[in-house]
């Protein structure tokens, strides 16, 4: 199985910051990578397919990047409702694994 | 609209069967990927699963292979996740969706509102 590593596990912030997570793959997988926003209580939502497709309906201020084994999701300026959980996946290989996720919280 | 519309919460015993439900509307059920993830209490996602309504192709992860069952009624756009024999580590909230219409590459971008099944004796 692929392996999925995001860093931070947990990160504080503050409404306006730009806020970085990382998501790297334990092998190369192109850029089949899709990113995943979770709220306690709700049903995850799709940000991001393919490493740096917005989903539609999604703000822009939400952006993805990256190839091969190291991938980024970067919110340029935190709202209110961006504190959630967030996990990368890769849709390389079976299964597509999920990463541990990152608990956004705020400061 | 596209919406999936899973069965409610369950509470079963060890060894009990169960096979919950995940029903889809406002797009054609036989030309997308269907998929499940469980997320156990305090953890967090794990891909499970999918299968193309279309001709019952269905794939595990390795993990889930032999322990649940996934199929698909097309008739009635429902999908399925089944257990002969639940136990305690089976706990958790299980999640259906939908891939976009290139399968898993464009992700799962519908899902449903989850369904908490507890095994405890």
């Amino acid at each position: 199985d692929i392996q999925m590593t995001q860093s931070p596990s947990s990160l504080s912030a503050s409404v306006g910051d730009r806020v970085t997570i990382t998501c790297r793959a334990s092998q190369s997988i192109s850029s089949y990578l899709n990113w995943y926003q979770h709220k306690p209580g709700k049903a995850p939502k799709l940000l991001i397919f393919a490493a740096s497709s917005l989903q539609s309906g999604v703000p822009s201020r939400f952006s993805g990047s990256g190839s091969g084994t190291d991938f980024t999701l970067t919110i340029s300026s935190l709202q209110p409702e961006d504190f959630a959980g967030y996990y990368c996946q890769q849709s390389y290989s079976i299964p597509y694994t999920f990463g541990q996720g990152t608990k956004l919280e705020i400061k | 609209e596209v919406q999936l519309v899973q069965s409610g919460a369950e509470v079963k015993k060890p060894g009990e069967s169960l096979k919950i439900s995940c029903k889809a509307s406002g797009y054609s059920f036989t030309n997308y990927w269907f998929g499940w993830v469980r997320q156990m209490p305090g953890k967090g996602l794990e891909w499970m699963g999918i299968i193309y309504p279309g001709d019952s192709d269905t794939i595990y992860s390795p993990s889930f292979q032999g322990q649940v069952t996934i199929s698909a009624d097309k008739s009635i756009s429902t999908a399925y996740l089944q257990w002969s024999s639940l136990k305690a580590s089976d706990t958790a909230m299980y999640y259906c969706a939908r891939t976009g219409i290139s399968g898993m590459a464009a992700g799962f971008d519908y899902w449903g509102q989850g369904a908490l099944v507890t095994v405890s004796s």
